[in-house]
C-alpha cells in the first residue's frame, strides 16, 4: 500500500464549480499537511498548511484534515481557469521530509 | 515576498560529468532540502540539511550526491558523475524550523543528462 494516494485525474471542471481533490495516507505517524499547487514545468506552491483535524479556509480554498480516516481534502471555491495546475497532498511525521502524493491534474474550463 | 531562488533554470550535461545545482534558501530559514521530479512522475525527497549537516536522506540520496551550503546564502546540490536517470527537475526548499512548519519550493532546475 503507498504511503499516500492521491487520484492523478485529469479532473474537468467548468469555471464557477467548486472542485474537491483528496488523498488518502496509510501511515499514521503524518502529522502534517501541506498542498501545493504546481503549474507545468514550475516549482511547488505552498496553498496551505494544517496540523489539525478540522476545517482551514483561506480565501477561496478550504483544506479538511480528518486524521481518524487518514484523509485529506482540499476545496476550491468558484473555481478560475487560472486554477488549472497540478495539486499535490504533503505530509509530514516526526521527521523532516515531506511525503507527496502524485497530484491531481485540473482544468478549468471557459 | 521572500523566495527561494535556483539556478541554473536548466542544465544540460554529459553522462559522466559532474554537476551543480544552486538553491538560495529564505534568508531566515534554517532547514534546506532537496527534492527531485522525474517527469511525469511524484517529486520525491532527497536530504534535508540543519545546521551545517545532513539530518535526513533518502535512498536515492546515494554517495554521487552530496549537499553543502558553502557561505551563510548559498546551498548546493552536487551529483558528481551524472547518469541518465538523473535527469529529472531538481527542486530547493527551506523552512524556518522542521517538521511543524511550511516548506516553500523554489522554480526548479531541470536537468538533462544526454
Amino acid at each position: 500500500q503507498k504511503e499516500v494516494e492521491q487520484d492523478p485525474g485529469p479532473l474537468s471542471v467548468p469555471e464557477g464549480a467548486i472542485v474537491s481533490l483528496n488523498c488518502t495516507y496509510s501511515n499514521s505517524a503524518f502529522q502534517y499537511f501541506m498542498w501545493y499547487r504546481q503549474y507545468s514545468r514550475k516549482g511547488p506552491e505552498l496553498l496551505m498548511y494544517t496540523y489539525s483535524s478540522g476545517n482551514k479556509e483561506d480565501g477561496r480554498f478550504t483544506a479538511q484534515v480528518d486524521k481518524s480516516s487518514k484523509y485529506i481534502s482540499l476545496f476550491i471555491r468558484d473555481s478560475q481557469p487560472s486554477d488549472s495546475a497540478t495539486y499535490l497532498c504533503a505530509m509530514r511525521g516526526g521527521g523532516n521530509k515531506l511525503t507527496f502524493g502524485t497530484g491531481t491534474q485540473l482544468k478549468v474550463e471557459l | 515576498e521572500p523566495e527561494v531562488t535556483q539556478t541554473p533554470s536548466h542544465q544540460v550535461t554529459q553522462m559522466g560529468q559532474e554537476v551543480i545545482l544552486r538553491c538560495v534558501p529564505i534568508s531566515n530559514h534554517l532547514y534546506f532540502y532537496w527534492y527531485r521530479q522525474i517527469l511525469g512522475q511524484k517529486v520525491e525527497f532527497l536530504v534535508s540539511f540543519y545546521n551545517n549537516e545532513i539530518s535526513e536522506k533518502s535512498e536515492i540520496f546515494d554517495d554521487q550526491f552530496s549537499v553543502e551550503r558553502p557561505d551563510g546564502s548559498n546551498f548546493t546540490l552536487k551529483i558528481r558523475s551524472t547518469k541518465l536517470e538523473d535527469s529529472a527537475m531538481y527542486f530547493c526548499a527551506s523552512s524556518l524550523q522542521g517538521s511543524n512548519t511550511e516548506a516553500f519550493f523554489g522554480q526548479g532546475t531541470r536537468l538533462t543528462v544526454v
